[in-house]
């Protein structure tokens, strides 16, 4: 069965600082990754997805993620975050209505 | 390119009144489309998946129910909610044979 872990439940950063977010699954075969934003009270929005090919994927507001086969991680990461930045973030493995989400990762961001 | 909104963005419902949640995609075909829920303090999880009008499978046992009476529209209804039932529900899309899920706004829905 599928399952996605993201470790930590609460991560607060500096602005300006660099912020990196885990994330394991496990799938049976290669697996389609997702990143997913959540601001308050909003629906979720795509950062970024690997479905094949380059490991390292470029996304949207400046993240990107590594997809690492050998450690089954898809962690996010962001050089330098911004006041914005501040959100839920979700990962998430499979495809269609076969798609298993974390439980999500709040980043609290400070000045 | 393609849009997707639900409504009504907020509502505060008694226990034992029916529910109605409506969701449209526009500026595709022959969507799959998706009610997923996300109680406070918890995860996504998955409510109905419709890839067809008229088509609907059920993730959960539960007291809310799901029709897609056109292509690109879906809702998802109660006859009497529960206290239970409060929750941010979210429709989101995918196209035919695509991996990836695209999600509405949200509706917020409070059982009082």
């Amino acid at each position: 069965a599928q399952s996605v872990t993201q470790p930590d439940i609460h991560i607060t950063v500096s602005e300006g600082a660099s912020l990196e977010l885990r994330c394991n699954y496990s799938y049976g075969a290669t697996p389609y990754l997702f990143w997913y934003v959540q601001s308050p009270g909003q629906g979720l929005q795509l950062l970024l997805k690997y479905f094949s090919g380059d490991t390292l994927v470029q996304g949207i507001k400046g993240f990107e993620a590594e997809f690492k086969r050998s450690q089954s991680s898809f962690n996010l990461r962001k050089p330098s975050v911004h006041w914005s930045d501040a959100a839920e973030y979700f990962c998430a493995v499979g495809n269609d209505y076969k798609l298993s989400f974390g439980a999500g990762t709040t980043v609290t961001v400070r000045a | 390119s393609q849009t997707i909104h639900q409504w009504p963005a907020t509502l505060v419902q008694p226990v034992g009144s029916p529910l109605s949640l409506e969701c449209t995609v526009e500026g595709t075909s022959n969507p799959n489309l998706y009610w997923y829920r996300q109680a406070a303090g918890r995860g996504l999880q998955l409510l109905f998946y419709s890839v067809g009008i008229g088509q609907i499978s059920s993730e959960v046992p539960q007291n809310l129910s799901a029709s897609r009476p056109q292509d690109r529209q879906f809702i998802l209804s109660s006859k009497k909610l529960l206290l239970s039932d409060s929750g941010f529900y979210l429709c989101a899309w995918s196209g035919q044979g695509g991996n990836t899920i695209y999600f509405g706004e949200g509706s917020w829905l409070t059982v009082v």
